[in-house]
């Protein structure tokens, strides 16, 4: 199986400040398809997931443009340019590409 | 609006069996892939099992296969999973999900196996 790596694992952040989370692949994400299938979780406290990102930037419907994916083949970044309270949860990268899709072991991220 | 609501968690001792219901709302089931995805107490997110649009293909993780089936009836927009041969292991919140990529969730169904 594909092993997602995040770092780091605790995130404490100011209000207003930005803040970043990394998620490494043990193999290339991108699919024989030519897409590369690396999707964001954020999951508030006492909430069910929620997706923000898809295939590695694309933001879901009624994300905020403050959230913001990037990078290509096993190295990835969700970026929050400002950190507001509602951001407080954890966030997952999640590997479609290969089969089974995996998840990373998620960051929890606060408000310092 | 998309919605998923998922039914059927509860107590269940270990070696016993429970079946999972998901109702979708919103969209067309018949043209996504539905997926299960658990979260254990306090840990992480992890795919279980999934199934094409048609029901033609279905996959699982090693440490269900043979225990889970997953299934679903396009005609009642509902997908459902057969839990069998419940191991203490196996307690945890359980997710329907649309989609090969999770777009959206249900609120979750707790299954807790404990003697």
């Amino acid at each position: 199986d594909v092993v997602m790596t995040q770092s780091p694992l605790s995130l404490p952040v100011t209000l207003g400040q930005p803040a970043s989370i990394s998620c490494k692949s043990s193999q290339s994400l991108v699919n024989s398809d030519g897409n590369t299938y690396l999707n964001w979780f954020q999951q508030r406290p006492g909430q069910s997931p929620r997706r923000l990102i898809y295939k590695v930037s694309n933001r879901d419907s009624g994300v905020p443009d403050r959230f913001s994916g990037s990078g290509s083949g096993t190295d990835f970044t969700l970026k929050i340019s400002r950190v507001e309270a509602e951001d407080v949860g954890v966030y997952y990268c999640m590997q479609g590409t290969h089969w089974p899709g995996t998840f990373g072991q998620g960051t929890k991220l606060e408000i310092k | 609006e998309v919605q998923l609501v998922e039914s059927g968690g509860g107590l269940v001792q270990p070696g016993g069996s429970l079946r999972l219901s998901c109702e979708a709302s919103g969209f067309t089931l018949k043209t996504n892939w539905m997926t299960w995805v658990r979260q254990a107490p306090g840990k992480g997110l992890e795919w279980v099992a999934n199934i094409k649009q048609d029901g033609s293909e279905k996959y699982y993780v090693d440490s269900v296969k043979g225990r889970f089936t997953i299934a679903r009836d396009n005609a009642k927009n509902s997908l459902s999973l057969h839990l069998n041969s419940l191991r203490a292991e196996d307690t945890a919140v359980y997710y329907c999900t649309r989609g090969a990529n999770f777009a959206n969730w249900g609120q979750g169904t707790l299954v807790t196996v404990s003697s």
